[in-house]
Formats: C-alpha cells, sequence, structure tokens
C-alpha cells in the first residue's frame, strides 16, 4: 500500500484565498483524521471521521475551516478565507476504527502570504 | 491547557548510550499511549504503544513504561543508534478518539 497520500505537498497562497488540501486515506481505513502543526501549539488534532461522517469538529479553529469526506477514500480540509496565521504543516492520517495507531501521511505546507 | 507534556525540547546521547525520553499527562481518561518519530519533512511514523491495562511494553531495542500514578510515561532506546536522531512525540487517546500530542522531543545521538 502507498500510505497516506496528501497532496498538495506545498501551497503558497495569498491572504484571503481558498486553499483546499486533499487526503486519500490507506484503502480499508475507516477512521480519517486531520492535524495541524505549527511551532507554537504542536501537533493539534483538527477533526475526526468514521465511515467518512464527521464525529469530534471541535479541534477546528474557526468556521472558515471546513472539512469533508465524500467517500471511503477521499477527504478535504478547505479555508475560505485564508489568513497568514493558518500557515502551518497540516497532516491527514488514517487508521482502522477502534484501533489508536494512525498512519499519516507527508503533510502539506501551507504559506499565506 | 495541554494535557500531553514533554518538558525536554531536546536530547543529546552518545551512541550506543541508553536515550531516555520522558512524558507528562494530565488527564486520566487517556488509556491509550503512543510514541510516534518524525523526520524532517515527513510525517510522524508509529513507533511503539502501550494500553493503560499495562505498565511496560517491548519492541526490539524500544521500550516504553508507563506509572499511572505519576501519569508518567518514557521511551528508552537501547542501544541508541545514529538513525534514531529524530523528533520524538509522545501521544495518547481516550477510546481511540484522536490523538493528543506533546509538542515533541529532538533527540539527537552523537557519534
Amino acid at each position: 500500500d502507498a500510505g497516506v497520500i496528501q497532496s498538495p505537498r506545498h501551497e503558497v497562497t495569498e491572504m484571503g484565498q481558498e486553499v483546499t488540501l486533499r487526503c486519500k486515506p490507506i484503502s480499508g481505513h475507516n477512521s480519517l483524521f486531520w492535524y495541524r502543526q505549527t511551532m507554537m501549539r504542536g501537533l493539534e488534532l483538527l477533526i475526526y471521521f468514521n465511515n467518512n461522517v464527521p464525529i469530534d469538529d471541535s479541534g477546528m479553529p474557526e468556521d472558515r475551516f471546513s472539512a469533508k469526506m465524500p467517500n471511503a477514500s477521499f477527504s478535504t480540509l478547505k479555508i475560505q478565507p485564508s489568513e497568514p496565521r493558518d500557515s502551518a504543516v497540516y497532516f491527514c492520517a488514517s487508521s482502522y476504527t477502534g484501533f489508536t495507531e494512525a498512519f499519516f501521511g507527508q503533510g502539506t505546507r501551507l504559506t499565506v502570504v | 491547557d495541554q494535557q500531553v507534556k514533554q518538558n525536554s525540547p531536546s536530547l543529546s546521547v552518545q551512541e550506543g548510550r541508553i536515550s531516555i525520553l520522558n512524558c507528562d499527562y494530565t488527564n486520566s481518561m487517556f488509556d491509550y499511549f503512543l510514541w510516534y518519530k518524525k523526520y524532517p519533512a515527513e510525517g510522524p511514523t508509529f513507533l511503539i504503544s502501550i494500553s493503560s491495562i499495562k505498565d511496560k511494553n517491548e519492541d526490539g531495542r524500544f521500550t516504553v513504561f508507563l506509572n499511572k500514578s505519576a501519569k508518567h510515561l518514557s521511551l528508552h532506546i537501547v542501544p541508541s543508534q545514529p538513525g534514531d536522531s529524530a523528533v520524538y512525540f509522545c501521544a495518547a487517546s481516550v477510546r481511540a478518539d484522536g490523538l493528543t500530542f506533546g509538542k515533541g522531543t529532538h533527540l539527537i545521538i552523537q557519534p
């Protein structure tokens, strides 16, 4: 298996623009997580899905952030409008339901200028 | 309030010696603890885990110890090798509902 695949690897955008990050989980995994890593706050859980249904989005920082999982093999994290403080590395991870060990993608480094 | 704390931002250890990375937590509901390893420009990689019903788990050179009364866990790496140089994250979970991470410890293995 290729592992969790995230795209793009790097994204540079101007403040106010919409940004969409993409994730393909490991085939067969039915839990999917979005994390954000910053120097100040470390790795934080933003939202997680189980069987394509959002279970806990309490980590989503603001209404500007939204996430979807239209099917078992694809998820998006959207920021609209983006702001410079959204600059971070965003990770997607997946696991089997009930198994805590999650497998991470390589991350998307987002820079908002 | 940080629920998982790694108080040492960095640790330098000589090759061949034991590396001990520490982690403290505050949430008594955590029932599973994990260690992840991260190289630059890569995602975290799962290393080893322990359930709250155990106090020790061993996998090759890696051993995780859990002291529930002290709300403390540690990762021992012996012997330390140059490839172990990375950032190590402690993480905890309640019922597999996502992971709460510490801020990481940068381990540097000196030749």
